[in-house]
């Protein structure tokens, strides 16, 4: 199975400051790859398809990046409301896999 | 717009076995590809499985293979997962997430390589 390992698994960060996320993947998964944010209590909601894609109503200061084994989720100017965790997820083979997350919290 | 919403928390004995459903609205579930992701207590999430729409299928996570059963009925649009032999381990929200078809940049494509919607999660809680 491919595997996930995103980094970092933790971060602090200000309201305003640009925040990137990592994602390497095992092997090769071109651009299947997806993002979520997932707040406490809550499912988790799609921010990111094919690698790149915005998911439609999800504001535009996220951005992901990367095909192949690594990809980068990126917030560009940290708002209050996205202090949550993000996980990123793949499809091979019809096995789906997450990476562990990366838990961003107020510094 | 789909939506997706799910049975109440439930508390199970170790060794019992908890079924938990899925009902969609908004869509038929014959439209989407069911699956089932849990999420231990502060842990992160794990798939368990789904219907795979090319194969007709349903597969599982290994983990889970002979432990878990996925099934549908379409009459009434509803998914459901039933786990048996139940441990402490099983502890966990539990939710359906679905794959549909989606278009973009004016091309559509039968079955997407993500989950939206989720439904709003199930805690399935085995304690003696």
């Amino acid at each position: 199975d491919i595997q996930l390992t995103q980094s970092p698994s933790f971060l602090s960060a200000s309201v305003g400051d640009r925040v990137t996320i990592t994602c390497r993947a095992s092997q090769g998964i071109s651009s299947y790859l997806a993002w979520y944010q997932q707040k406490p209590g809550k499912a988790p909601k799609l921010l990111i398809y094919a690698a790149s894609t915005l998911q439609s109503g999800v504001p535009s200061r996220f951005s992901g990046s990367g095909s192949g084994t690594e990809f980068t989720l990126t917030i560009s100017s940290l708002q209050p409301e996205d202090f949550a965790t993000y996980y990123c997820q793949q499809l091979n083979s019809y096995q789906w896999t997450f990476g562990q997350g990366t838990k961003v919290e107020i510094k | 717009q789909v939506q997706l919403v799910q049975s109440g928390a439930e508390v199970k004995k170790p060794g019992a076995s908890v079924k938990v459903s899925c009902k969609v609205s908004g869509y038929t579930l014959t439209e989407l590809s069911m699956h089932w992701v849990r999420q231990a207590p502060g842990k992160g999430l794990e798939w368990m499985g789904g219907f795979d729409p090319e194969d007709g299928e349903t597969i599982y996570a290994q983990k889970f293979q002979g432990r878990v059963t996925m099934t549908e009925d379409t009459s009434t649009d509803t998914a459901y997962m039933e786990l048996s032999s139940l441990r402490s381990e099983d502890t966990a929200v539990y939710y359906c997430a679905s794959r549909r078809p989606y278009c973009t940049n004016g091309v559509c494509y039968q079955w997407a390589d993500w989950f939206d919607p989720w439904g709003q999660g199930t805690l399935v809680t085995v304690s003696s």
